[in-house]
């Protein structure tokens, strides 16, 4: 158990419609990290938010958004859902914002069905 | 820019054996270099990293990795293979220039078979 959570563990939708996933890093860590996984693309980066501030964008698409609050945890905000957006969404957390020793802690991710 | 190859996207070792999935890197400055494993239906665990010194890297499991910076390659070894240890291996190596986020490699599955 990494110490980092997710819900919900699955999600099934529909086209068009919009979902929250949530995410809480270890106790102590200041750092989310927002990660995709579909059998296309692989492993990818969306976002980082260091202590409530975003600190790094990937290929996140403008449907998407994320924030973090006071208390630490993230929620990653997908909108206007499309099949191709179905995919395995990974939280990761460190302590640090990027320091080259970080490592960063995954959660057990949501899985996410469009249909 | 960044990036990790995994040569193979599968890698077949008989139990007991040694085994080796095999990462190459390029990178602008130094590397910073990760190994997780993805076992099914579960997220990303974290196993060893090598961020600078001793060119062998000791993991969790019994996992190690050898950094090889003129070949370019940081290739995750265990001297004998479980059954257990069969999964979904995933390289990444650290972009400090972008918020510290991972790059993955496209993941090695592994079987081990008894």
């Amino acid at each position: 158990d990494s110490g980092v959570t997710q819900t919900p563990k699955h999600l099934i939708t529909a086209t068009g419609q919009r979902v929250t996933l949530r995410c809480s890093p270890r106790s102590g860590d200041l750092s989310v990290y927002w990660y995709q996984q579909s059998l296309d693309q692989g492993l990818q980066f969306l976002i980082q938010y260091y202590n409530g501030e975003e600190r790094a964008k990937g290929n996140i698409l403008e449907r998407f958004s994320a924030q973090q609050f006071p208390d630490l945890h993230s929620e990653l905000n997908l909108s206007s859902l499309e099949l191709g957006d179905s995919a395995l969404y990974f939280c990761a957390s460190s302590a640090l914002s990027s320091g080259a020793q970080e490592t960063q802690y995954f959660g057990p991710g949501t899985r996410l069905l469009v249909l | 820019a960044q990036s990790v190859a995994q040569p193979e996207d599968q890698v077949n070792v008989a139990e007991g054996n040694p085994l080796t999935v095999k990462c190459t890197y390029s990178v602008s400055g130094n590397p910073y270099l990760f190994w997780y494993v993805q076992y099914p239906n579960r997220g990303l665990q974290f196993l060893l990293k090598y961020i600078t010194g001793d060119n062998l890297v000791k993991g969790s499991y019994g996992f190690e990795a050898e950094f090889n910076k003129s070949q370019t390659s940081f290739h995750l070894k265990k001297p004998s293979a479980l059954v257990s240890d069969s999964a979904l291996y995933f390289c990444a190596v650290r972009d400090p220039y972008q918020g510290g986020k991972l790059i993955f490699g496209q993941g090695t599955e592994l079987s081990v078979k008894p």
